[in-house]
């Protein structure tokens, strides 16, 4: 089955610039999508098809996808970032998740 | 604006059957080009794609649950239900539903751009 792989936890001072791995078999020939959770709420869309952002989305939240690995970017993070990040895409009509990755912002 | 509502137990018993309904409010289950998903999420774990429909009753399911999940539709009730057999400990999560959309009809582009407060399935005798 297919596998999507993050790294577990991320830190980043505030106002810097956050970067946070997916890879896989392939990855930059599928779309990838991000979701953003919080504790104890859903997961939220925060880009989608790669590199798009749906709106209310703030513009420092940006991604890329090439190769095996999509990156998620997040310029200038602020503290209201710190939360789970999950990369997800589709292998033969099944979704597929990344493990998450923990984002620490201190 | 769309929204989506889990419903169902909150405890179901080991060996026995999981029922789940969404309903969709703000808009109909019947038109648009979208499918309509469930994913779960174990305790402290990432979210499991579980599967999807979409209106005309095709399904699709995750290879891994295939034989113990059944989605289905009810265009009139604007609603579409999960059911999950054969209950173990290792099935006890938040299960979600979600709208997925998509790029026009390509395939592998849809992406979760609603979700609903999930339900937080125990199992437990």
């Amino acid at each position: 089955s297919y596998e999507l792989t993050q790294p577990p936890s991320v830190s980043v001072s505030p106002g810097q610039t956050a970067s946070v791995s997916c890879s896989g078999d392939k990855l930059g020939d599928k779309f990838v999508s991000w979701y953003q959770q919080k504790p104890g709420q859903s997961p939220l869309l925060v880009i989608y098809l790669d590199n798009r952002r749906p709106p209310g989305i703030p513009e420092r939240f940006t991604a890329s996808n090439s190769g095996n690995t999509a990156t998620l970017t997040i310029f200038g993070t602020q503290a209201m970032d710190e939360a789970a990040y999950y990369c997800q895409a589709w292998d033969s009509s099944t979704g597929v998740f990344g493990g998450g990755t923990q984002l620490t912002v201190l | 604006q769309v929204q989506l509502q889990e419903s169902g137990p909150g405890l179901v018993k080991p060996s026995q059957t999981l029922s789940l309904t969404c309903t969709v409010s703000g808009g109909s289950i019947r038109y648009g080009t979208y499918y309509w998903n469930w994913i779960r999420q174990p305790a402290g774990k990432g979210p499991e794609w579980i599967g999807r429909i979409y209106t005309n009753g095709s399904a699709n399911y995750n290879p891994s649950l295939k034989s113990s999940v059944t989605i289905s539709v009810d265009t009139s009730k604007n609603q579409f239900s999960l059911m999950l057999t054969s209950m173990t400990a290792a099935d006890a999560a938040v299960y979600y539903c979600a709208r997925e959309s998509t790029y026009g009809y390509q395939s592998g582009s849809g992406y979760f751009d609603c979700w609903g407060q999930g339900t937080l399935v125990t199992v437990s005798s």
